[in-house]
């Protein structure tokens, strides 16, 4: 069965603190790695998508990493603006709904 | 470019009655997935439809169900409804290409009292 563990499940930073926030995953055969970030009340905004170990994605402030086991979603210098939910969503080799991680609640603080 | 549209925003119902929930998936795109998500267990997995067929199903008792229109648009019905079934249900849409995302609505905000 499909398993995605994220870490830390809350996490509060000062403006321009990085950090990095992770995901443990366990599939079959993986498809696709899927980064998310929620505000509240609305619904998951696309963030990424990784395909194979190694690879690499970057979005202004923020770039995503992933290795066979786990996925990094690194946040240079954030800013008040950056504080959401970001979830991690995974999806194996067949035809299978995306399994997601339960968050990690990022708070920046000026 | 439109993006994945929910109908109603919130609802609130009585327990014991049943609810129907509307989605419109991005234009040309053939799959709609629905999720449940509450502050405990996340977003928990409802069922897929691809052209008009359920592909998956959650694990999920049979009060829940969907189904999916000619034009792609989806609607999941909860019958019976209890209190726990109070949640954030959204829906996403993907084209379900080689290298395809997940886009999602904003979401229904159910409420049962």
């Amino acid at each position: 069965e499909d398993q995605v563990t994220q870490s830390p499940e809350a996490l509060r930073l000062q403006e321009g603190e990085s950090s990095s926030l992770n995901c443990s995953y366990t599939v079959s055969g993986l498809r696709g790695l899927f980064w998310y970030r929620q505000d509240p009340g609305k619904g998951p905004e696309f963030l990424f998508t990784l395909y194979s170990a190694g690879e690499e994605k970057e979005k202004e402030r923020l770039k995503a990493t992933l290795t066979k086991k786990e996925s990094f979603l690194h946040i240079t210098a954030p800013k008040p603006e950056d504080s959401a939910t970001y979830l991690c969503a995974v999806q194996d080799s067949g035809n299978t709904p995306l399994v997601f991680g339960k968050g990690t609640r990022l708070s920046v603080i000026a | 470019k439109a993006g994945v549209t929910q109908t109603p925003r919130y609802l609130i119902k009585t327990r014991g009655q049943q609810v129907t929930l509307s989605c419109s998936p991005i234009s040309g795109h053939r799959s709609v997935s629905w999720y449940q998500q509450t502050p405990g267990q996340g977003l928990q997995f409802l069922f897929e439809y691809f052209s008009e067929t359920q592909r998956n199903k959650g694990n999920f008792p049979g009060r829940f169900s969907g189904r999916q229109f000619s034009n792609s648009r989806s609607e999941m019905n909860v019958s019976t409804l209890e209190l726990g079934d109070s949640a954030l249900y959204l829906c996403a849409s993907s084209a379900r290409t080689a290298n395809y995302g997940y886009t999602f609505g904003s979401g229904t905000r159910l409420t049962v009292v």
